[in-house]
């Protein structure tokens, strides 16, 4: 069965600091899809990035990177140089792939909070 | 270009009354999802459709839930007799079909947050 954990259920750090949220994922395909979200106080779900299983190669986009190693099945998420803005819950979700749907799984998430 | 919209915001009901929600998808995009989402934890599948299909629905529908997407535009989520575990936030997400399975992503919605008291 497919599963996402997500340990790390809070986070506090100090603005700068550079912070790493871990996402471990379970499954039996060979084809599959990792994202990330983020959750603001409002609510919303915000996509931050979406990795097929077939690229390992780290991502990065501004303060924003992604660690993909499919040998430890772990897609970690850094955030560098934190802000208060950064401050949310964060959700990594596995989709899976050749069912009937792409219906994502989700961990339970990390809250991060950034002090100033 | 606007997102998936979903309505109301908040709803506060007593126990035993029926509740209905609306989503509005990314007008594009032919999938739709419901989630729930509880306090603490990350969201949960409920239903999807493909256009106006329904095509799957988690054991955790149960008789008293039904959804509707007429036309395969909006989409609606239907709790009858509510209980106090209904309480939950209600999200929708919307996701255009591309070449190859699963090399979608799903946009959401900023969510119902739904009291039964």
């Amino acid at each position: 069965a497919q599963k996402v954990t997500q340990a790390q259920t809070e986070i506090s750090v100090v603005e700068k600091e550079d912070v790493t949220l871990d996402c471990v994922y379970e499954t039996r395909d060979t084809t599959y899809y990792l994202f990330w979200y983020k959750q603001p106080p409002s609510g919303e779900l915000v996509f931050l990035i979406r990795r097929n299983s077939f690229d390992e190669q780290n991502e990065i986009s501004g303060r924003y990177s992604w660690n993909f190693q499919k040998s430890t099945s772990s897609f970690n998420f850094t955030i560098t140089a934190s802000q208060v803005v950064d401050s949310a819950v964060y959700f990594c979700a596995l989709s899976e792939v050749g069912g009937a749907t792409n219906k994502l799984i989700f961990g339970t998430g990390t809250l991060l909070a950034v002090q100033p | 270009d606007t997102g998936v919209s979903q309505d109301p915001r908040h709803k506060i009901t007593k126990r035993g009354q029926n509740v209905t929600f609306r989503c509005d998808p990314i007008s594009e995009h032919n999938r739709l999802y419901w989630y729930r989402q509880t306090l603490g934890q990350g969201p949960e599948f409920l239903t999807y459709f493909q256009n106006e299909a329904q095509l799957e629905k988690s054991r955790l529908l149960s008789d008293r839930f039904s959804a509707e997407r007429p036309k395969g535009s909006f989409s609606t989520l239907e709790i009858q007799r509510t209980e106090q575990g209904d309480s939950a936030m209600y999200l929708c997400a919307s996701s255009e079909s591309l070449a190859g399975w699963g090399q979608e992503t799903q946009y959401f919605g900023p969510g119902t947050r739904l009291l039964v008291l």
